[in-house]
């Protein structure tokens, strides 16, 4: 098993240009996380689905948007890119039931 | 809505000594407190968690203890080593949800030989 996985690994974005990140798991989990992490911050949580075709805004949603077509994949998408949104993004997933939440390897994007 | 404070944001013990990180929490309804660990360019991951009907648990080298009544909870860990380098990260379930998590802003702890 893969676990989570997300692509692409670097990303450099000039100032209003768009992006998708996307989130990939194999372990059939219902639920799905996009947090981002800044320095002295920790993570916070920018959007989160509970099922496949549902999504809710976290903490931080602003100029992001988020899609879960398939219950294996989150994708978190910026339509505009701001140096603000410069950043480490994390996505991750946790079984129903579980309280265990598990991480894929990180997203550093890049806004200049 | 809930807000976690971890103290302190970086702290150095000797290889072999305790290592302790405090977090404090707002929301008295919140009831699972995780701690995760985060190695130099990877994801977090869950070393050891507990929940409020429970005051210690213990994995090995690390423990969890939780005051309810003063909304704290703290990560013992004894023995230090030096893979115990890292960025640890306590959380708390928001308010009654147990699948959102408030974060602490981490604590990087680091083993000195």
């Amino acid at each position: 098993n893969a676990g989570v996985t997300q692509t692409p690994k670097f990303r450099v974005l000039k100032t209003g240009q768009s992006m998708t990140l996307l989130c990939a798991q194999d372990m059939n989990h219902e639920y799905m996380y996009w947090y981002r992490q800044d320095p002295g911050m920790g993570l916070r949580l920018i959007h989160y689905s509970v099922g496949e075709g549902t999504t809710a805004k976290g903490e931080v949603p602003d100029g992001y948007n988020v899609s879960r077509l398939k219950k294996q994949n989150f994708l978190l998408g910026l339509e505009s890119a701001a140096p603000s949104q410069t950043s480490v993004y994390f996505c991750a997933s946790k079984g129903q039931g579980y309280n265990e939440q598990f991480f894929g390897p990180g997203t550093r994007l890049t806004v200049l | 809505g809930e807000n976690v404070e971890q103290h302190p944001s970086t702290l150095s013990v000797q290889e072999g000594d305790s290592a302790v990180i405090k977090c404090t929490y707002s929301d008295s309804a919140s009831n699972y407190f995780p701690w995760y660990k985060q190695e130099l360019g990877k994801g977090p991951q869950l070393i050891i968690d507990i929940r409020s009907n429970v005051g210690e648990k213990k994995d090995q080298r690390i423990a969890v203890t939780l005051n309810k009544t003063a909304k704290h909870f703290s990560l013992h860990i004894t023995e230090t080593q030096p893979e115990d380098s890292a960025v640890y990260f306590c959380a708390a379930s928001w308010g009654n949800s147990n699948y959102q998590l408030i974060w602490g802003a981490g604590t990087k702890l680091i083993i000195k030989p």
